[in-house]
């Protein structure tokens, strides 16, 4: 099992464009997660999904939208990026909640600069 | 107040000490709690979970306390590759999509 899996893992953007980032699963896990960690700042929940069809905002889901047509696939979208979001993008899945079967695995991150 | 309060550190040990980290969260009603341990530039990882009557692996213990909204994790015999920083995380609720609150960490750097 790859676990996680995201793409890219940097990308520098200029003010104004727009980007996907790719996170993938083969853990066959309902549950995907999308969150932004600023340096020194807590992991911040973007979006998060509980299936495939279905998404719900999280804390800090300005600027970005997402999808999640498939079980393994949960791509995030910057539209008109922003130096605020200049950060590290984590995905991250897991199954519902429940006793030690709800551990959320991270993918390795994709480092975001926005000039 | 923040939801997951935590020393941010740097503590800085020898290797072979014993070293504690504290953490205290806000909403009383949360649910579950976990130590996360993450590697410079790396994504987190999940160390372990937290327990009411507390648990321990290795040499790795960790303890809650639900009066004093409060968690903790011990580390013994600390080790080079215990260099790291250590996130506490708060489920606040069942449901809800398994959301769960991040602490901004508490560094570690374990010297020779």
């Amino acid at each position: 099992n790859a676990g996680v899996t995201q793409t890219p893992k940097f990308r520098i953007l200029k003010i104004g464009q727009s980007m996907t980032l790719q996170c993938t699963q083969d853990m066959n896990h309902n549950y995907m997660y999308w969150y932004r960690q600023d340096p020194g700042m807590g992991l911040k929940l973007i979006y998060y999904s509980v299936g495939a069809g279905i998404t719900d905002k999280g804390e800090v889901p300005n600027g970005y939208n997402v999808s999640r047509s498939t079980t393994e696939d949960f791509p995030l979208r910057l539209e008109l990026a922003a130096p605020s979001q200049t950060s590290v993008y984590f995905c991250a899945s897991s199954r519902p909640p429940g006793q030690d079967t709800d551990t959320q695995y991270f993918g390795p991150g994709t480092r975001l600069t926005v000039l | 107040r923040k939801e997951v309060e935590q020393d941010p550190g740097p503590f800085n040990v020898p290797e072979g000490a014993t070293v504690a980290f504290n953490c205290t969260y806000s909403n009383s009603a949360s649910q579950s709690f976990f130590w996360y341990r993450q590697d410079c530039r790396k994504e987190p990882k999940l160390l372990m979970s937290v327990y009411s009557s507390g648990n321990e692996d290795g040499r790795f213990t960790a303890q809650l306390n639900r009066a004093s909204q409060y968690i903790s994790l011990l580390i013994r015999d600390s080790k080079l590759s215990d260099s790291a920083t250590y996130l506490c995380v708060v489920r606040p609720f069942t449901g809800g999509g398994n959301k769960l609150t991040f602490g901004t960490g508490t560094q570690l750097k374990v010297e020779l």
